[in-house]
């Protein structure tokens, strides 16, 4: 079993466009995180929730809402896609402050 | 913000030597760790360092943490091509700071 994984794992939309993505974890951790990797492969936390709750958002623009309906699950919907949106989106989860799980990436594309 | 700086960006070396990358970050930190990324792929978690701690092994993985100059090292022992990939130090404040703030990145190629 995948311990963390999200779908879809491509992504290719337009521009104004609405989409989702999917995040669920099965190693029964708090904490979830929403990192964002652009062209050069900078890894940039967006969002991390603690049992449900809402704990960073790092001066992500509002068209991001994370939504977090259990502990196992945290999923991104984007509004409004942009081109500076395309990027590789990493869902992650973690216990006490230990290493984290990365799930293997999405991959958005807006033309 | 804090952020970690690792240093080569890029280094290649044969299969059979030594690989060594180093970090720098900025404040104080709970703990350090160092994460592979291989091409295409998400990151594996390598390694935990704490701020009390000096030095740490795992397999052929040594990571060392100096507090006072706010750097880590990660050496990778007796490499193979396999271990070709990206390699970030992240660092974590602890607390309620739940939050990992990643270094740039060094990409390491291992030649057969």
């Amino acid at each position: 079993d995948t311990a963390v994984s999200q779908t879809p794992k491509y992504l290719v939309t337009q521009m104004g466009n609405d989409k989702s993505i999917k995040c669920e974890q099965n190693l029964g951790h708090d904490t979830m995180y929403w990192y964002k990797q652009d062209s050069k492969k900078f890894l940039k936390i967006m969002f991390s929730y603690n049992n449900k709750e809402l704990i960073i958002n790092e001066t992500v623009p509002n068209r991001f809402s994370p939504k977090s309906p259990d502990k196992a699950h945290l999923n991104l919907h984007i509004n409004s896609l942009e081109l500076g949106d395309s990027a590789v989106y990493f869902c992650a989860s973690s216990q006490d402050g230990e290493g984290a799980f990365f799930g293997q990436g999405t991959r958005l594309t807006v033309v | 913000s804090q952020q970690g700086e690792e240093d080569p960006q890029a280094l290649s070396i044969q299969e059979g030597e030594n690989a060594t990358m180093n970090c720098s970050y900025k404040t104080s930190i709970n703990n350090l760790q160092w994460y592979r990324q291989n091409s295409g792929r998400g990151l594996v978690h390598l390694i935990l360092i704490r701020s009390n701690e000096r030095e740490k092994h795992s397999g052929r993985l040594r990571v060392t943490l100096d507090t006072s100059k706010k750097s880590s090292s990660l050496l990778i022992t007796a490499s193979r091509a396999a271990d070709t990939a990206s390699y970030f130090c992240a660092t974590d404040r602890g607390g309620s700071n739940y939050k990992l703030t990643f270094g740039k990145g060094t990409l390491l190629t291992v030649n057969p």
